[in-house]
C-alpha cells in the first residue's frame, strides 16, 4: 500500500532563517503531488503541485518554492522566512488530478 | 473561481445521534468532484467521501453519506450514529475534474460529539 511520509513534524525557526520540509511517498510511481499550508481556523491553501520530476506549478506568490529532485520526493524550501510564514505545512499526493488526495502528517512550522 | 462555503463554523451532536454538515459550492462546470476531509486533533487530513457530479447517487460510506443537490450546488455530509472519535473538523473540497489539480477547501466545521 501506499505511504506518504513528511517531516520534520514540528520546527521552530528565527525569522530570516532558510527552511526544508520534504515529503516523500512510498509504494507508487509518478504520483501528483501538492504542498498545502493551513493557517490557524482556516482550510487549507494550495502552495504547489508537481506532475513528474522537475515540474513545479506554483498556486500562490510567495516567500517559498518547492522542488521535487526524485519521483516520489517533494521539497519546500525558503531562503529567507518571514513572520508570515508561519502555520501548518502538509504535503499530499494523488494517483490523477482529479483522484482523492491523500496527506502526510503534516509540519508545524513556527517563526520567532 | 470555484468557492467552498461551510456556513457552519461548530456543530455540536449527541452520542449515537445524527448530525449533518453543510456545504455549498459556487461553480460553472457541470462535471467535477466533490469530497469531505476529517482532521481529527492530530491534524492529519483523511478522506471521508468522495462524489462524482455526473453520478446522481449519493455516496455512502458506513456511517456516513452525502446529499449531493446538483442543482442547488449543495454537497452536505451526514453522519449516523455518531462516535466519540468522530470529533474533528471537517473539510469539504471541490476539484473541477479533467486535468485541474486544484483543490479548493471550505473553511471547515467544528464538530463537537458529547457523550
Amino acid at each position: 500500500s501506499q505511504t506518504i511520509h513528511q517531516w520534520p513534524a514540528t520546527l521552530v525557526q528565527p525569522v530570516g532563517s532558510p527552511l526544508s520540509l520534504e515529503c516523500t511517498v512510498e509504494g507508487t510511481s509518478n504520483p501528483n503531488l501538492y504542498w498545502y499550508r493551513q493557517a490557524a481556523g482556516r482550510g487549507l491553501q494550495l502552495l504547489f503541485y508537481s506532475v513528474g520530476i522537475g515540474q513545479i506549478s506554483s498556486e500562490v506568490p510567495q516567500n517559498l518554492s518547492a522542488s521535487r529532485p526524485q519521483d516520489r520526493q517533494f521539497i519546500l524550501s525558503s531562503k529567507k522566512l518571514l513572520l508570515s510564514d508561519s502555520g501548518f505545512y502538509l504535503c499530499a499526493w494523488s494517483p490523477q488530478p482529479n483522484q482523492p488526495q491523500h496527506f502526510g502528517d503534516g509540519t508545524r512550522l513556527s517563526i520567532l | 473561481a470555484q468557492t467552498v462555503t461551510q456556513s457552519q463554523p461548530e456543530m455540536s451532536v449527541q452520542e449515537a445521534e445524527t448530525v449533518t454538515l453543510s456545504c455549498t459550492y459556487d461553480t460553472s462546470e457541470s462535471d467535477y468532484y466533490l469530497f469531505w476531509y476529517k482532521q481529527p486533533p492530530s491534524r492529519q487530513m483523511i478522506l471521508v467521501i468522495r462524489q462524482e457530479a455526473y453520478k446522481q447517487q449519493n455516496a455512502t460510506e458506513n456511517r456516513f453519506s452525502v446529499n449531493f443537490q446538483k442543482a442547488a450546488k449543495s454537497f452536505s455530509l451526514k453522519i449516523s450514529d455518531s462516535q466519540l472519535g468522530d470529533a474533528a473538523m471537517y473539510f469539504c473540497a471541490y476539484n473541477s475534474g479533467g486535468s485541474n489539480y486544484k483543490l479548493t477547501f471550505g473553511k471547515g466545521t467544528l464538530l463537537t460529539v458529547n457523550p
